[in-house]
């Protein structure tokens, strides 16, 4: 079974601040690992994801996030914040072996103050 | 990719009523999803629904609750039965493309907001 851990309900940062989003999965069998960012009224947009290969992962908006198997972590970094990227984002696992659902964690709301 | 729309985009039901929220998708899709997001929380499957199969539920949500209807590879609905006001969320649907082949990636579509009053 998989579970995601996300730690803190609401991050706050400065324009311009480092921004890191922590997220840390449980999976009895290798993982695929996923960020999903959503605004406002809107529904879930893929920011990145990891499958196999490298563990350091690219995303859209200039996010990243680094797998690391040993601390079981995947967080999502931005080395600095804009406004624009205020919104809810949820740290998602699901197995890879064949088809498995996504889990879920509970997000992580990021405020970004000019 | 997909564009996947939802409609309606809101609705306020009162209780006791019934609600069909439509999912459409851009291209033909084998696996969409349902979820539910209650007001702060996560996403919670709701249930899995293969063209021409039953749809599968989690644990915790039943048929005669959220009738799923998946007719074709790119239309489903999902019904949210004698509505309370527990029923008051986001109800998103989603697809996966390439189904087996891929990394169990999915889409989201901008999802129904609903109050239940």
């Amino acid at each position: 079974a998989q579970s995601v851990t996300q730690l803190g309900s609401h991050v706050s940062v400065s324009e311009g601040a480092l921004v890191l989003l922590r997220c840390n999965y449980s999976s009895s069998v290798p993982p695929y690992l996923f960020w999903y960012v959503q605004y406002p009224n809107q529904g879930l947009q893929l920011l990145l994801k990891y499958t196999t290969g490298a563990t350091l992962v690219k995303g859209i908006n200039g996010f990243e996030a680094e797998f690391k198997k040993s601390e079981t972590s995947f967080h999502l970094t931005k080395p600095s914040a804009h406004m624009s990227d205020a919104a809810e984002y949820f740290c998602a696992v699901s197995a890879n072996t064949g088809f498995q659902k996504l889990v879920f964690g509970t997000g992580t709301r990021l405020l970004v103050s000019p | 990719s997909a564009v996947i729309s939802q409609k309606p985009s809101r609705d306020i039901c009162q209780r006791g009523t019934s609600l069909t929220i439509q999912c459409q998708v851009d291209s033909q899709v084998t696996m969409m999803f349902w979820y539910r997001q209650q007001p702060g929380q996560s996403l919670t499957l709701i249930a899995t629904a293969n063209q021409g199969s039953e749809a599968t539920y989690e644990s915790g949500f039943v048929i005669d609750k959220f009738p799923i209807s998946r007719p074709n590879l790119t239309f489903s609905t999902l019904t949210v039965s004698n509505m309370s006001p527990e029923d008051s969320s986001i109800y998103l649907c989603s697809v996966e493309i390439g189904g087996r082949t891929t990394s169990n990636e999915q889409f989201f579509g901008p999802g129904t907001r609903l109050t239940v009053l």
